[in-house]
């Protein structure tokens, strides 16, 4: 069974670079049939899709952050990880790894327990 | 703004039929037919519940089916039972490898 989860500071200043990784376990990350993602959920509730990686580098981001945000992939720690960059209150969430299933169908069917990190000076 | 709208709360007593909506309001996530359902319990991970808009994953009750007519999509929980109270997010593929989701509906079982 695939697991994964999330480490990183639970604590970011303003304008500052939100750094995390997810490590994944009882599985390869470099099986071709995946990308890996993050997702956060607001205080409020509301989930938000961030962006995915596929394990040759390749990525795809929300839109709406494209410019800040970057996901990188290590497949010899079976890791990724993901960087916010000049970071407001309002990237205050909790953040999730999960995996994309892909091909002829498409969804996420693992995911981390989930970090909450807060944005504060 | 989500471009996929679900009703904030919706409940029923147990034994009961409940139907979440998830409606799509956005031309950029129309058409798409990988939609998914996920709950989540407080303090919990979401779970994938409903995938492809109709499939069940391995482990999830038949008490939990989803359907789709037009831009809208719906989950129905048969046969309500205590532990099905959480909340339920819709997603669906936005094109260009991007997705978005609902903004959740909280399930009550009275």
């Amino acid at each position: 069974q695939v697991q994964l989860q999330e480490s990183g500071p639970g604590l970011v200043k303003p304008s500052q670079t939100l750094s995390l990784t997810c490590t994944v376990s009882g599985g390869s990350l470099s099986t071709g049939r995946y990308y890996w993602s993050w997702i956060r959920q607001y205080p409020g509730k509301g989930l938000e899709w961030i962006g995915y990686i596929y394990y040759t580098g390749s990525t795809y981001y929300n839109p709406s952050l494209t410019g800040r945000v970057a996901i990188s992939v290590d497949t010899s720690k079976n890791q990724f990880s993901l960087n916010l960059s000049s970071v407001t209150a309002a990237d205050t969430a909790v953040y999730f790894c999960a995996r994309c299933a892909v091909g002829a169908t498409w969804y996420f069917d693992f995911w981390g327990q989930g970090t909450l990190v807060t944005v504060s000076s | 703004q989500s471009a996929l709208t679900q009703p904030r709360s919706v409940s029923g007593s147990p034994g009961q039929s409940v139907t979440i909506s998830c409606t799509e309001t956005s031309s950029d996530v129309g058409g798409y037919n990988y939609v998914s359902w996920y709950q989540q319990h407080p303090g919990k991970a979401p779970k994938l519940m409903i995938y492809d808009v109709t499939k069940r994953p391995s482990g999830v009750p038949d008490r939990f089916s989803g359907s789709k007519s037009g831009n809208t999509a719906s989950l129905t929980i048969s046969g309500l039972q205590a532990e099905d109270e959480a909340d339920y997010y819709c997603c669906s593929y936005a094109g260009t490898y991007a997705w978005v989701f609902g903004g959740g509906t909280k399930l009550t079982v009275l």
